[in-house]
């Protein structure tokens, strides 16, 4: 069944910290989206990233880069130089668009506490 | 562009009442979601809609629960009765399907406190 596991309830740096946050998801597709949302103390649900199955290449926007490996099944997320404005809590989620269903399973989220 | 719109921001509301949440997609977009958010539950999808059809409300927690999208530039989720383990924050998303395109975009959610 698909799955996707954030196993990091919680984790606190220091400004200036490279932070890595983990998701590691479990389909039987070949075929699938994986994606990172934020929401950030205002309540938000902020799409940051998605990428699709077909492709490992990975991704890098600023200070955030995305690591996707098909054979360990994960796409971590890497903030560099965290700043105190990355404080937030970020979700991993999964699509499987060749089910037939339209939903996205979501991980439980990792909250991101950057201090000054 | 304008994102996905929801209201009210805000509701406080007293045991028993209706409460009506509204959302009104992106444009163009053909698919959209409720979704519930607690502490305790984390973020649930409650239903969704493809082509303003319901799809799968299967995550809809009771009949007190309801939710309609008459076209595809509006949709409601309406709870009657309330009550207090309703409050939560209530998002709706939208989405355009197929290709590259194909991503759920939140609105900023409308924050349900009954009393």
């Amino acid at each position: 069944a698909q799955k996707v596991t954030q196993a990091q309830t919680e984790i606190s740096v220091v400004e200036k910290e490279d932070v890595t946050l983990d998701c590691v998801y479990e389909t039987r597709d070949t075929t699938y989206y994986l994606f990172w949302y934020k929401q950030p103390p205002s309540g938000e649900l902020v799409f940051l990233i998605r990428r699709n199955s077909f492709d490992e290449q990975n991704e890098i926007s600023g200070r955030y880069s995305w690591n996707f490996q098909k054979s360990t099944s994960s796409f971590n997320f890497t903030i560099t130089a965290s700043q105190v404005v990355d404080s937030a809590v970020y979700f991993c989620a999964l699509s499987e668009p060749d089910s037939g269903t339209y939903k996205y399973i979501f991980g439980t989220g990792t909250r991101l506490k950057v201090l000054a | 562009d304008a994102g996905v719109i929801q209201s009210p921001r805000h509701e406080v509301t007293e045991m028993g009442q209706e409460v009506t949440l509204r959302c009104k997609p992106i444009s163009g977009h053909n698919s959209l979601f409720w979704y519930r958010q607690t502490m305790m539950r984390g973020l649930e999808l409650l239903i969704y809609f493809n082509n303003n059809v319901p799809i799968d409300d299967s995550g809809m927690p009771e009949d007190r629960f309801s939710a309609k999208m008459p076209n595809a530039s509006f949709s409601t989720l309406k709870i009657q009765p309330s009550e207090p383990r309703d409050s939560a924050v209530y998002f709706c998303a939208s989405r355009v399907a197929g290709g590259i395109t194909d991503t759920q975009y939140f609105g900023p959610g409308t924050r349900l406190t009954v009393l």
